[in-house]
């Protein structure tokens, strides 16, 4: 199975920030990888997937960069309404594997 | 409107059997492939299963294979996750989620729905 390594488990940042969050493949998962905001006590929502690709509606303020290994998500400046954890998901292979989340505070 | 509606959660002893089912509408149906993700109280997004629009491709997770049943019904409009010999660990919110790009991307949700194995 692919496992899927998130970096860092959590991080708090300034309204304005620039954020990022890495994503690691244990293999390589060509661009099959999805990006999800999770807000307490509701189901995900879907940022992006084939690794940079914005799904309809979703702020241009996110963007998701990589291919192979190696992939970020990164929101350009940050609202407190961003406020939640992120997870990353490959879908390049089943079964299919999520990392285990980044929760994102505002200082 | 896209619109994912889960159902069949509730409490169930361990050893036993339950049916989820999740009504879809506002696509349609038969074009996407379909899936089952599910977070255990205060932990992390795991998928479980998934099923290609023709049922031709199925995957499960590893936690799951042999006792997990993913099946669609396109006439329906249903897709449903028949879950046997459940285990305290099954414990989790389900999520129904469509497929989105041909491949296994997802991009609606469900609201989920709970499921608690407990003696």
């Amino acid at each position: 199975d692919i496992q899927m390594t998130q970096s860092p488990s959590s991080l708090s940042a300034s309204v304005g920030d620039r954020v990022t969050i890495t994503c690691r493949a244990s293999q390589d998962i060509r661009n099959f990888l999805a990006w999800f905001q999770q807000k307490p006590g509701k189901a995900p929502k879907s940022l992006i997937y084939a690794a940079s690709s914005l799904h309809s509606g979703v702020p241009s303020k996110f963007s998701g960069s990589g291919s192979g290994t190696d992939f970020t998500l990164t929101i350009s400046s940050l609202q407190p309404e961003d406020s939640a954890t992120y997870y990353c998901q490959q879908y390049n292979s089943y079964p299919l594997t999520f990392g285990g989340g980044t929760r994102v505070e505002i200082k | 409107e896209v619109q994912l509606v889960e159902s069949g959660g509730g409490l169930v002893q361990p050893g036993r059997s339950l049916r989820l089912s999740c009504a879809a509408s506002g696509f349609t149906f038969d074009d996407y492939a379909m899936h089952w993700v599910r977070q255990a109280p205060g932990k992390g997004l795991e998928w479980v299963s998934g099923i290609s629009w023709n049922s031709g491709s199925i995957g499960y997770a590893d936690s799951v294979r042999g006792r997990f049943t993913i099946t669609r019904d396109n006439a329906k409009n249903s897709l449903y996750l028949q879950m046997n010999s459940l285990r305290i660990e099954d414990t989790a919110l389900y999520y129904c989620a469509k497929g989105w790009d041909g491949y296994n991307s997802v991009d609606y949700w469900g609201q989920g729905i709970l499921i608690t194995v407990s003696s």
